[in-house]
């Protein structure tokens, strides 16, 4: 199946800090991501869905400020934690779905990006 | 709007059992199903998926999943279980092919024992 790459895959940052968190498909194009968040023992929650060249999609409830997130390529999403709170810890995860055409149907998932904020 | 509901947070099975992990969604249209596994602190896994034709949908790992339009279930099974099939197991569903993401249901654990 297609591979999602992200890194870091943890991460440990103070309190104010930003941090960036990248997502690659790897081996092939991607015009559409989806982030997710997971709290433990918790499901995954929609954050946003980005679409390359354009703005992204935010879900309700999710601060676009605060979760910046840019499609610059077929092949790379990243999403930034600006200014990061320990409430902001949690397990994030993309995904990535081929391009409309060839679509199989599933999502492809990254290995999930741990941040800790102390 | 869609919905995904898994009915337990644990299922417990002794290996060599059988097991069902369950599933029930709510969605407007042709439902497209989904189950994933994830493993401590990684990514998901996909399994399988039913978007249209057989109702029995087999995947990876042995296992499989049955497609139940008027109880509107999708039960993910595996005649045998295994020790390392232990794991978090998630049902998703998205309205249609095209668009959208995937929407989850909150999780099974599933815990075989030897």
């Amino acid at each position: 199946g297609a591979v999602v790459s992200q890194h870091p895959s943890w991460v440990i940052c103070k309190s104010g800090t930003s941090v960036k968190i990248e997502c690659r498909s790897l081996d092939f194009q991607a015009t559409t991501m989806f982030w997710y968040r997971q709290f433990p023992k918790q499901s995954l929650m929609l954050m946003a869905t980005s679409n390359e060249g354009s703005k992204a999609t935010y879900e309700q409830g999710v601060e676009k400020d605060k979760f910046l997130i840019n499609h610059a390529s077929l092949t790379l999403s990243t999403l930034t934690v600006t200014s990061a709170h320990p409430e902001d810890s949690s397990f994030y995860i993309c995904s990535a779905r081929v391009l409309a055409g060839v679509t199989t149907g599933e999502l492809f998932f990254g290995e999930g990006s741990r941040l800790t904020v102390l | 709007a869609q919905s995904v509901a898994q009915p337990e947070d644990q299922v417990n099975v002794a290996e060599g059992n059988p097991l069902t992990v369950k599933c029930t969604y709510s969605v407007s249209g042709n439902p497209y199903l989904f189950w994933y596994v994830q493993y401590p602190n990684r990514g998901l896994q996909f399994l399988l998926k039913y978007i249209t034709g057989d109702n029995l949908v087999k995947g990876s790992y042995g296992f499989e999943a049955e497609f139940n339009k008027s109880q509107t279930s999708f039960h993910l099974k595996k005649p045998s279980a295994l020790v390392s099939d232990s794991a978090l197991y998630f049902c998703a569903v998205r309205a249609d092919q095209a668009g959208t993401a995937l929407i989850f249901g909150k999780g099974t654990t599933l815990s075989v024992s030897s």
